[in-house]
C-alpha cells in the first residue's frame, strides 16, 4: 500500500522567500511521485514528476522537487515566492509497476505574504 | 482546445434525485478515472477505466455508475443523491502506454462542483 503525508496544511511565505513544501511518502514498492498544484475553483495542474530517473526533477514556474529514498521525501521547493505561488498543492503516489491508482495528499495551502 | 472537459461546471439538485457528470478528453489517452474532492480538500480516487473496462473501483457507494462508451468518454450517474454527495468530482485522463512499467501522468479536468440541498 501507499500513503504520502503533508506536513503543514498552511503555509505562508513572504514574497520572494524561498519556499518549502514538505512530502513523505510510504510505499512497498518503488514508487512514482508527483506534484500536483490547484488554484482556487480550478481542477489540478501537474508541477512535476519523478519516476526513477533524476532524484532531482525541475517542474513548471520555477519548482523543483528531490527524491530522497533514505529519507523517504519529496519536498518541493521555489528559491523566491511569487504572488501568483498562492494555490493548494498536492502530494501523489502510485507505484511504478503500472497500477494506475494516485493516492493524494491532504494539500498543503499556499499563501504568500506581500 | 480543453485537454479534459466536464460538464456541468456546477450541479445543485435536491436530495433524492438522480444525475449525471459527463467527461471527454482529446488526448488519445486510454485510461481515465473520477475522483472525488471533499470539503476538506482530500482527493480519492473512485473509479478507473482502461479502453473501457473496469480496472479500479474503490469502496464506493453502488449509487455511483460509471459508464464509459468509448476511450474518449466516461461518465458518472449518481442514484438517490445524499447530502454526503456534496463535494467537487475531478475527472482525469492517462496514457498506460507500452508494457507494465509505465506510469504516464495524469490529466485533470476542471471538476463539477456538486452540491446536494
Amino acid at each position: 500500500a501507499q500513503s504520502v503525508t503533508q506536513l503543514g496544511s498552511h503555509v505562508s511565505v513572504s514574497e520572494g522567500a524561498l519556499v518549502l513544501l514538505r512530502c513523505n511518502y510510504s510505499s512497498s514498492v518503488p514508487p512514482y511521485l508527483f506534484w500536483y498544484v490547484q488554484y482556487p475553483n480550478q481542477g489540478l495542474q501537474l508541477l512535476l514528476k519523478y519516476t526513477s530517473a533524476a532524484t532531482l526533477v525541475k517542474g513548471i514556474n520555477g519548482f523543483e522537487a528531490e527524491f530522497k529514498k533514505s529519507e523517504t521525501s519529496f519536498h518541493l521547493t521555489k528559491p523566491s515566492a511569487h504572488m501568483s505561488d498562492a494555490a493548494e498543492y498536492f502530494c501523489a503516489v502510485t507505484p511504478n509497476f503500472g497500477n494506475e491508482k494516485l493516492t493524494f495528499g491532504t494539500g498543503t495551502r499556499l499563501t504568500i505574504i506581500p | 482546445d480543453t485537454a479534459v472537459s466536464q460538464t456541468p461546471k456546477y450541479l445543485v439538485t435536491q436530495m433524492g434525485n438522480d444525475k449525471s457528470i459527463k467527461c471527454e478528453q482529446n488526448l488519445g489517452h486510454d485510461t481515465m478515472y473520477w475522483y472525488k474532492q471533499d470539503s476538506k480538500k482530500f482527493l480519492k480516487i473512485m473509479f478507473s477505466y482502461n479502453n473501457k473496462e473496469l480496472i479500479i473501483n474503490e469502496t464506493v457507494p453502488n449509487r455511483f455508475s460509471p459508464k464509459s462508451p468509448d476511450k474518449a468518454h466516461l461518465n458518472l450517474h449518481i442514484n438517490s443523491l445524499e447530502l454526503g454527495d456534496s463535494a467537487v468530482y475531478f475527472c482525469a485522463s492517462s496514457h498506460k502506454g507500452g508494457g507494465e512499467l509505465q506510469q504516464e501522468t495524469q490529466y485533470f479536468g476542471p471538476g463539477t462542483r456538486l452540491l446536494v440541498l
